[in-house]
């Protein structure tokens, strides 16, 4: 299936912990972007990586790192999580220069810290 | 700072009934995307909207946008349970050669039979 996958659906964790979500596409995009979905379903965007590169940081504490290890996965690690940090967070990929320029989106990972 | 603002934002509606949706922004964009969202899920691509006057229509939905006055409306028509969800539209802003898109708050739809 062409698609875009985030590994895990679901995490729950403690405080001061560290983990990682895992994003990958095969729809042969450029750029992928990490989203967060709060509480109250709004969605802002946190990173955008073209070609393996960052193009987009939003205001976004330096716990959270991004990471391309290639054009179609982009991973997020976050570090000392905190209670707030609890959210759904989405991946997405597009093909820049394209007129559309469509999004998708992965299906999330519902971040639980306690 | 481009803002995204839909209205409303809870919309509790009748089988059969008509209504539509508003997404205003405030500044200049050329691009402006319609996503649906069920709960618990990801998000699906409903239209794009690329140019003023464009108008896109799928099933019961239909989407429009007016770049002049910086609106897109989702009408949805003879509206049936199956399109309760939560709607969003997002608009494109370009910053420093990249593209970033900004969403509404959503509009979290219920039809009730």
């Amino acid at each position: 299936d062409t698609a875009v996958s985030q590994t895990p659906k679901y995490l729950v964790t403690q405080m001061g912990n560290d983990k990682s979500i895992k994003c990958e596409q095969n729809l042969g995009h450029d750029t992928m972007y990490w989203y967060k979905q709060d509480s109250k379903k709004f969605l802002k965007i946190m990173f955008s990586y073209n070609n393996k590169e960052l193009i987009i940081n939003e205001t976004v504490p330096n716990r959270f790192s991004p990471k391309s290890p290639d054009k179609a996965h982009l991973n997020l690690h976050i570090n000392s999580l905190e209670l707030g940090d609890s959210a759904v967070y989405f991946c997405a990929s597009s093909h820049l220069g394209r007129s559309h320029n469509e999004q998708f989106f992965g299906p999330g990972t519902r971040l639980t810290v306690l | 700072e481009l803002k995204v603002e839909q209205n409303p934002l809870f919309l509790s509606m009748q089988e059969g009934k008509n209504y539509t949706i508003y997404c205003n922004y405030s500044t200049t964009s050329d691009r402006l995307y319609w996503y649906r969202q069920d709960p618990g899920k990801s998000l699906e691509s409903l239209f794009v909207l690329l140019s003023n006057g464009a108008v896109k229509q799928e099933g019961r939905l239909m989407a429009s946008l007016d770049t002049k006055a910086r609106l897109s409306t989702l009408h949805i028509t003879a509206a049936v349970h199956d399109l309760s969800a939560t709607y969003f539209c997002a608009v494109k802003r370009t910053q420093g050669g990249s593209e970033k898109l900004v969403f509404g708050k959503g509009t979290k739809l219920t039809v009730n039979p």
